[in-house]
Parts: C-alpha cells; sequence; structure tokens
C-alpha cells in the first residue's frame, strides 16, 4: 500500500490565521481524501481531492474555509482558513488505489489559540 | 445518506482472551466495502481487515476475523489471543461501491476504545 507523509504534524495558530497541510504519497494513486477528527471524536470527510480541478466537498464543508488543491496524482494541500478554537482537530490525509486499501497519512495536530 | 454505528464506546479484556467489537450500518446499496481500522495513540490509522459485501465468506486476518451479516446490516469484529499492542480505537468503516464524488469516501463509525488489561 502507499505511504503517506503529511506535514506539519502540529501546529499551534492564532485566531484568524490560515494552516497549509501537506500530503505526499510515495506512488501515484487514484484517490486522496482529506478528514478531520476533532478531539474524541470519529473521522469525518471533509472533501475528495481531485486532481487537476476542484475538490469535491461534503456537506457542512466548503471551499472557502477549506481549500484544497492537487495538481498531480501524489500530492494535495489542505487550507484551513481564517482559524477559530472550533478548528481545532487532527487531520487527516488519506490515499487510496482501485482494488487497493485506503492508506492514512500520520495527521496534523491542530490547536486554535 | 450512509451511517455506521459502534455501539460500544469502551470495552476490556484480558490478555490472551477474545473480545468481539460490535458495528452495524444503514444503507440501501447492494454492493459495499466494510473496513475496520485501528488507531493507537500515535493517531496512525491503520488497517485491521476489509469486507466485501459480495463475498459471503468472512474475512479473516491472523487474529482478526469478522463476522458479516448482510442481512442484519451487522459487521462485528472478533480478536483472538488479545494482545497489549491491541489497544487502541477501532473503527469501522463504510465504502460504497458505486464511485463519485464523497461515496469514494469512506464513513466511519463513532469508534471503541479498546482496554487490554494485563
Amino acid at each position: 500500500s502507499a505511504v503517506i507523509s503529511q506535514k506539519p504534524s502540529r501546529d499551534i495558530c492564532q485566531r484568524g490565521t490560515s494552516l497549509t497541510i501537506q500530503c505526499q504519497v510515495d506512488s501515484q494513486v487514484t484517490m486522496m481524501f482529506w478528514y478531520r477528527q476533532q478531539p474524541g471524536q470519529s473521522l469525518t470527510l471533509i472533501a475528495t481531492a481531485n486532481q487537476g480541478s476542484e475538490a469535491t466537498y461534503e456537506s457542512g464543508f466548503v471551499i472557502d474555509k477549506f481549500p484544497i488543491s492537487r495538481p498531480n496524482l501524489t500530492f494535495s494541500t489542505l487550507t484551513v482558513s481564517n482559524m477559530s478554537p472550533e478548528d481545532s482537530s487532527i487531520y487527516l490525509c488519506s490515499a487510496a488505489r482501485v482494488n487497493y486499501g485506503y492508506t492514512f497519512g500520520s495527521g496534523t495536530r491542530l490547536t486554535v489559540v | 445518506a450512509q451511517t455506521v454505528t459502534q455501539s460500544q464506546p469502551e470495552m476490556s479484556v484480558q490478555e490472551a482472551e477474545t473480545v468481539t467489537l460490535s458495528c452495524t450500518y444503514d444503507t440501501s446499496e447492494s454492493d459495499y466495502y466494510l473496513f475496520w481500522y485501528k488507531q493507537p495513540p500515535s493517531r496512525q490509522m491503520i488497517l485491521v481487515i476489509r469486507q466485501e459485501a459480495y463475498k459471503q465468506q468472512n474475512a479473516t486476518e491472523n487474529r482478526f476475523s469478522v463476522n458479516f451479516q448482510k442481512a442484519a446490516k451487522s459487521f462485528s469484529l472478533k480478536i483472538s489471543d488479545s494482545q497489549l499492542g491491541d489497544a487502541a480505537m477501532y473503527f469501522c468503516a463504510y465504502r460504497s461501491a458505486y464511485g463519485g464524488g464523497g461515496a469514494d469516501g469512506l464513513t466511519f463509525g463513532k469508534g471503541t476504545h479498546l482496554i487490554i488489561q494485563p
């Protein structure tokens, strides 16, 4: 399965600022995703990162707040914009190839103060 | 939309014993995939086992096996000979077999915290 490098692993940010999280996969993958895991909670899909086009967002998540890029088959970024303390969560990148399992990055623990 | 329910927030088992984690799901689809993931304190999501809905045979991976009851929409995970390293959060997840948009992503249950008593 693919190996994912996600960074930063953690950050503490001031409210009103933005943070960009990077996800690098060691091989070409068909699909890439971004999830949010709020403290003590399960994972919720934010969006599917589409290569060369706009991401597909799930209900409750919008592009202005969570802009996503995927310039090629192995790299994606998620930006958390205009942050508030409610954005404090773990953000995880995931990648999948057809007929293979889903691999996850080690997550970014974001604290907004 | 599909939902995944894990009714056991926490389970505890003695080392070397067997434990079963419950998962039910709701879907109107006939073809899909089910997963169990393990998340230790390191936050890394680790695939434990995967089941294709069209396969009647229950998946097994060493000490891990599932009891897949499609009609009942139930997908429980059995861990045999529990080891201290099995302690973690366990998440059940669903994925549609019909792709497109968010349907390719995973829908997770709320998780079960598994404690292994030495």
